[in-house]
This record gives structure tokens, sequence and C-alpha cells, in this order.
């Protein structure tokens, strides 16, 4: 099926340290999300993204939506403890109504 | 509940039993999506409910897994004859708006199968 690549598979930062992470796909999406999950829980949405270019900012988390519409990265500045977990970005192309995921990036922050 | 709710938990089972999980959507969602995460991996689609209909049930790996929604509101995704690849932890989602795009998915805790 419809793969997204995710990179970094893993991250292993210092508190305080900014973090970032990407996904790419050789197809159009006119949708990206960024989700967290924590362990034994369902992924949480950070960010949504529905335009080519788009910036977003959550708090400390910020997004952007490619222009290419084939991409989007997510940056997390001054890492804290608790932003460990999984991090999946998902996209939507334009036709169906189903979000494609990456296969996640585990960020861990020595404290 | 004020989330998604799934059940159960946890399920171990015997290969070539069948099983069957539990979603309780939030109320009022009308659209309810299944999802399966292998142990390191990202999350990969089922099948999509609106109300209930299955626009979607392309991500269904093969005849022994089946869903189904009454009511506009519990889905029960089941599984025959599992076998060991079938062990994963398997997410409900509900969604308030029928399209992507115009609202989130909520996540529930999933169900955790191991399937020996």
């Amino acid at each position: 099926g419809q793969q997204l690549n995710q990179s970094p598979q893993s991250m292993f930062i210092q508190e305080g340290e900014d973090v970032s992470m990407n996904c790419t796909s050789s197809s159009i999406f006119n949708t990206w999300l960024w989700y967290k999950q924590d362990p034994g829980e369902g992924p949480v949405l950070l960010i949504a993204l529905y335009k080519a270019g788009e910036l977003t900012s959550n708090g400390r988390l910020t997004a952007q939506f490619g222009i290419t519409r084939k991409d989007s990265f997510l940056n997390i500045s001054a890492s804290i403890p608790s932003d460990v977990g999984i991090y999946f970005c998902a996209g939507k192309m334009e036709y169906g109504n189903k979000l494609v995921f990456g296969a996640g990036t585990i960020l861990r922050v020595k404290s | 509940g004020a989330g998604v709710s799934q059940s159960p938990s946890n399920k171990v089972t015997e290969k070539g039993k069948d099983v069957e999980l539990r979603c309780d959507p939030i109320s009022g969602h009308t659209a309810l999506y299944w999802y399966r995460q292998r142990l390191g991996q990202g999350l990969e689609f089922l099948i999509y409910f609106q109300g209930n209909s299955a626009p979607d049930k392309s991500g269904l790996p093969s005849d022994r897994f089946s869903a189904e929604r009454t009511g506009e509101s519990v889905s029960t995704l089941t599984i025959q004859r599992t076998q060991q690849e079938d062990s994963a932890v398997y997410l409900c989602a509900s969604s308030p708006r029928p399209r992507i795009g115009a609202g989130e998915l909520f996540f529930g805790e999933g169900s955790r199968l191991t399937v020996l």
C-alpha cells in the first residue's frame, strides 16, 4: 500500500535541544497531520495542515506542509522530558478518506 | 464516556480461534476507522465506516477479517481462524466529520491481540 517515509527512526537528545523530523511521499497529499503516541495509548493529534506551504505552530511545536505537497516536517523546540514518545506523520490523498501513516519517530530525552 | 472506548484492552488467544474486538466511538461521531499497528511500525488502515456502511474496506488483509457497525455507534472487528501474524494492537478512531480534512480522528487506546 501507499507508504510514507518518516525519518529519523529514533532520536536520543539532550533536554533543551531542538528536534526535527520529516515525512516524504512519492504521491501528493492534500492533508498532513502529526500525531504523538505515548505507551499504551492511542495517537493524539498535535498539528493539522491543510494547505501547501502552510506553517502552523502549537506551543513549542511547529509543522509545515511542503510546497510540493509531498512532504512535511515537525520541529519541537527546547525539548523537555515529557516530549518522549512516538511521533507519527499521517497524510490523506485527494481522493478517498483514509489516513496513511509513517512508521514513526521514537523520541527519547536525556535530562 | 468522553473518549473512544475499546475492549478488550488485551486478548491472548490460540492460533485458529476467532476473536471479536469492540469499539465504542465518541457519541455523535458518524465516521469510524479501524487501524492495525504491528510492533514498532506505523498504523495500517483496515476499514472505514460512515454511519453503518463501509465505503472503504480495502485495508482488510484477508477474508478472515470482517467488521460491522450497528446503530451508527458500536463497531466490532472479527478475526476468524487467527494466525500468529495477526498479533498487533488494533486501534479504533472516530471523527465528527464525514471526511478527514474537516476534522481530526480521535483514537482509542487499542486492543492488544497476541496469537500464540
